[in-house]
């Protein structure tokens, strides 16, 4: 069974410094990992989309990367802003099936 | 990206009732889904929708309990039958990009139920 584990739950810095979120998974037979966004009573939204034969996908200030064999991810995101304090979620698509395995997330809070 | 809305937004429901909640996506798609946000816990998936067949459950979930309806391809509904104060959840509506599968998910719904 896929387990996704996301480290660390929380997470509060202050605005303009770089961080990084981890997302690790015990089953490297993977499809595609995606980060999503997670804001307080809403849906997700779509970030990155990472295919299992990409090492890192970048928009704008945010930068993804997989490393398949070691099952980990990372995203990037810099100069911090608050408005990218939400909850970030990663998730990895099995290679059967459709079904997204979600870590908890980490709650980010970027402080003015 | 496609957009997807849910109704209702929440509700606060009694024990012993049933809830249907409605997703309606603004393009046609192929690959549909239900999934579940307990409190404090990961999303799981509740079971994809199937136009023109019944929904595929994941393990642990049932059609007794959340009958799935997909009378085309921009349309679903999820149905909470028999609540327990244990249904409490976001219930998430989400569709898939036809070549990238890419996941894009509706708004939630919140569901409270007492």
């Amino acid at each position: 069974k896929q387990e996704v584990t996301q480290i660390p739950a929380a997470l509060s810095v202050p605005e303009g410094e770089n961080l990084v979120l981890n997302c690790s998974f015990t089953d490297s037979a993977i499809y595609n990992l995606q980060w999503f966004r997670q804001d307080p009573g809403k849906g997700l939204t779509s970030l990155l989309l990472i295919q299992s034969s990409q090492r890192e996908q970048t928009s704008g200030r945010l930068n993804a990367s997989l490393d398949k064999s070691s099952g980990r991810s990372t995203l990037y995101i810099a100069a911090s802003q608050p408005g990218d304090s939400a909850t970030y979620l990663c998730a990895v698509r099995r290679n059967s099936g459709y079904a997204l395995n979600f870590g908890k997330g980490t709650s980010l809070l970027v402080t003015p | 990206s496609a957009v997807i809305s849910q109704k209702p937004s929440r509700d606060i429901c009694q024990r012993g009732t049933s809830l249907t909640i409605q997703c309606q996506v603004d393009s046609q798609v192929t690959m549909m889904f239900w999934y579940r946000q307990q409190p404090g816990q990961s999303l799981t998936l509740i079971a994809t929708a199937n136009q023109g067949s019944e929904a595929t459950y994941e393990s642990g979930f049932v059609i007794d309990k959340f009958p799935i309806s997909r009378p085309n391809l921009t349309f679903s509904t999820l149905t909470v039958s028999n609540m327990s104060p244990e249904d409490s959840s976001i219930y998430l509506c989400s569709v898939a990009a036809a070549y990238s599968y890419e996941q894009y998910f509706g708004p939630g719904t919140r569901l409270t139920v007492t």
